[in-house]
């Protein structure tokens, strides 16, 4: 089945420091990526998204790039600031899956900028 | 903006109620899912529906029900609460051909 895997449960990078989330995945056809990001009190939000290899999705100064070769889709950004404090979380849906439509979550990495 | 909603927003009540969670979106969706959201924040898909009339369960087994007798209207139940019941319940819906998800803010469930 399909699965994400965010190695990193918590960051704690001081405001204006480079970021990288990691997100790896597998599945057996080419998925559709996202980031989603999710604020206290609130539901997931869609962040970011990239349809196919090789496609970038940016939102907020942040940039995911879809890698094939090597099952990735990290976030990154060059310079965080306290307001992108939040839990996010990497998906797919894989292409098998177009009945349901259905996200596969990774287990989400809660991002908290000290100021 | 995505318009889904979700009452209550919290919920505390006492083993062996029935309760019902309520999600509505008035976007036209037909697809909505039920994710189940434990402390560790890890979402799960616990039911979801293809149109009025179609319901299937999801990756987590879950004693909880589900009903889609109107598009907009996606109702969860569990007929016994339990304190193992305990965690946030997330609703969401999507559009035919997008992959996007919009979820409502959830509600957070303590049974005592």
């Amino acid at each position: 089945g399909d699965s994400v895997v965010q190695t990193e449960g918590q960051v704690l990078p001081s405001e204006g420091d480079s970021l990288i989330v990691n997100c790896s995945y597998e599945t057996t056809q080419y998925p559709s990526l996202f980031w989603y990001v999710q604020y206290p009190g609130e539901g997931p939000q869609l962040h970011l998204k990239a349809m196919k290899a090789n496609d970038k999705g940016r939102n907020k100064g942040f940039e995911a790039m879809y890698r094939k070769e090597t099952t990735s889709f990290h976030l990154e950004k060059d310079s965080v600031q306290e307001s992108d404090s939040a839990v996010y979380f990497c998906a797919l849906r894989g292409r098998a899956d177009t009945g349901r439509r259905a996200l596969t979550f990774g287990s989400g990495t809660r991002l908290q900028v000290q100021p | 903006e995505a318009d889904i909603y979700q009452t209550p927003r919290y919920l505390v009540i006492g083993t062996g109620k029935k309760i019902t969670l309520e999600c509505s979106q008035t976007m036209g969706h037909d697809k909505m899912y039920w994710y189940q959201q434990d402390p560790g924040m890890e979402l799960h898909l616990i039911h979801y529906s293809y149109g009025v009339n179609s319901t299937e369960k999801g990756d987590l087994s879950s004693e909880s029900t589900v009903s889609r007798i109107r598009t907009e209207h996606f109702p969860l139940t569990l007929e016994s609460a339990r304190p193992s019941h305990t965690s946030q319940y997330l609703c969401a819906s999507s559009h035919p051909g997008t992959d996007t998800q919009y979820f409502g803010p959830g509600t957070r469930l303590t049974v005592l």
